[in-house]
């Protein structure tokens, strides 16, 4: 198993401002995603960060709106850059099972509402 | 295109009773299925894991039945209690990958 912590919890920010989230892991992982969770949607796939490289961005996320960092291999940070109330959502990482690769631990999630 | 579709309604039932939760999908051909149980504040946590080529999986109250026919797993919890209340998310996963495709996940609320 992972044990997974993300800071901050929550947070309340201003349209035009940008918010770092951290996701740190208690044990070495090769790659950390990053989902977004909309009221009332599914968890949708931000970006794949392994560490070493560029982070893959799904279809519909950006670089330059969610840059990612990867410096290690337990710690990865999300940016959401130039935020307008749309981006107001939950936002987790998550590591696979390094046992079954089939599973993914998640962390707490990070509650963002931009007004 | 491809979609799983999961109940939006919450699901109220007794406590001691059977829930059963649906997950539907569409253009997919999922190598297994797996359900996440995810609390108000919290991230989801993994709960099974079905193959394709597997009809059932349990776990002590949880059973699973994955139908590749009918495109649908259903999610039972026998003896229902309180603390069963929470969001049950589907994810499909075609293989090869760590990432599977979530669904919207169903309320279940378990009343005392």
């Amino acid at each position: 198993s992972a044990v997974i912590s993300q800071k901050p919890s929550r947070d309340i920010c201003q349209r035009g401002t940008s918010l770092t989230i951290q996701c740190q892991v208690d044990s070495q992982v090769t790659m950390m995603f990053w989902y977004r969770q909309q009221p009332g949607q599914s968890l949708t796939l931000i970006a794949t960060a392994n560490q070493g490289s560029e982070a893959t961005y799904e279809s519909g996320f950006v670089i330059d709106k969610f840059p990612i960092s990867r410096p290690n291999l337990t710690f990865s940070t999300l940016t959401v850059s130039n935020m307008s109330p749309e981006d107001s959502s939950i936002y987790l990482c998550s590591v696979e099972d390094r046992a079954t690769q089939e599973t993914q631990y998640f962390g707490p999630g990070t509650r963002l509402l931009v007004l | 295109s491809q979609k799983i579709e999961q109940n939006s309604e919450a699901l109220n039932i007794q406590e001691g009773k059977t829930a059963t939760l649906t997950c539907n999908y569409t253009n997919y051909s999922p190598a297994y299925l797996q359900w996440y149980r995810q609390d108000p504040g919290r991230g989801p946590v993994f709960l099974l894991l079905i193959r394709e080529n597997e009809k059932e999986k349990r776990k002590e109250r949880l059973k699973v039945t994955f139908d590749t026919t009918l495109k649908q797993s259903l999610f039972h919890i026998t003896a229902s209690q309180p603390a069963d209340s929470a969001t049950y998310l589907c994810a499909l996963d075609q293989g090869g990958s760590y990432i599977p495709t979530f669904g919207r996940g169903t309320s279940l609320i378990v009343h005392p």
